[in-house]
């Protein structure tokens, strides 16, 4: 069984970072791309980043585009996501989810981070 | 990347069908890779449709999707009180990114 759980979220003053972490189980990790996927509050889905299989190649969306950054460490089978200057509109569940041929497969519980002062 | 267009809300009574559009451009509903998501409150999104209409393993048959042009839309038939959720569109754009649709609730009445 595909699992996916995400850890690393909490609260954070505005300029502050945080490192989310995903650590996957029931698949070859090292096979598939991942993606990072936010909401906030009440909000619907927006899509954050995705990493390839060897962590060659990363995009980003505009929104955290220079100050998140995706990685991955394919022998701990964990997915990370560093965040940076921290921003009140950051504040959001974050979930990892696995890709499969461009679709986002399965998903986490997603992790809770809260920017504020 | 601008999220593409979804009616906010849709309702329907038990047994009853909905469809549920998406809109978007020529550069990410017209790249064909378009994902149909439930959410259930509190709940981590689920895959309903890929590749505009195919259904991944375990997924109902009630639910179908299709597409014309750049507007991409969800069927839901014989409503049933569990599909109460919202649903979320998405595609894979020209530029190697993803775009949601802003999400829309079904309401079983």
């Amino acid at each position: 069984e595909v699992q996916l759980v995400e850890s690393g979220g909490g609260s954070v003053q505005p300029g502050g970072s945080l490192r989310l972490s995903c650590a996957a189980s029931g698949f070859t990790f090292s096979d598939y791309w991942m993606h990072w996927v936010r909401q906030a509050p009440g909000k619907g889905l927006v899509w954050v980043s995705r990493i390839y299989s060897d962590g060659t190649n990363t995009i980003y969306a505009d929104s955290v585009k220079g100050r998140f950054t995706i990685s991955r460490d394919n022998a701990k089978n964990t997915l990370y996501l560093q965040m940076t200057s921290l921003r009140a509109e950051d504040t959001a569940v974050y979930y990892c989810a696995r890709d499969s041929h461009y679709r986002q497969d399965h998903w986490g519980q997603g992790t809770l981070v809260t920017v504020s002062s | 990347q601008s999220a593409l267009t979804q009616p906010a809300s849709v309702s329907g009574s038990p047994g009853q069908s909905i469809t549920i559009s998406c809109t978007g451009t020529n550069s990410d509903i017209g790249n064909n890779y378009v994902s149909w998501y439930q959410q259930h409150p509190g709940r981590a999104p689920k895959l309903m449709i890929y590749d505009v209409s195919y259904r991944p393993s375990g997924v109902s048959n009630r639910f179908s999707g299709s597409k014309s042009a750049n507007t991409a839309s969800l069927t839901i038939s014989g409503l049933q009180a569990e599909d109460e959720a919202d649903y979320y569109c998405s595609a894979y754009t020209r530029i190697n990114t993803w775009v949601f649709g802003g999400g829309t609730k079904l309401t079983v009445l």
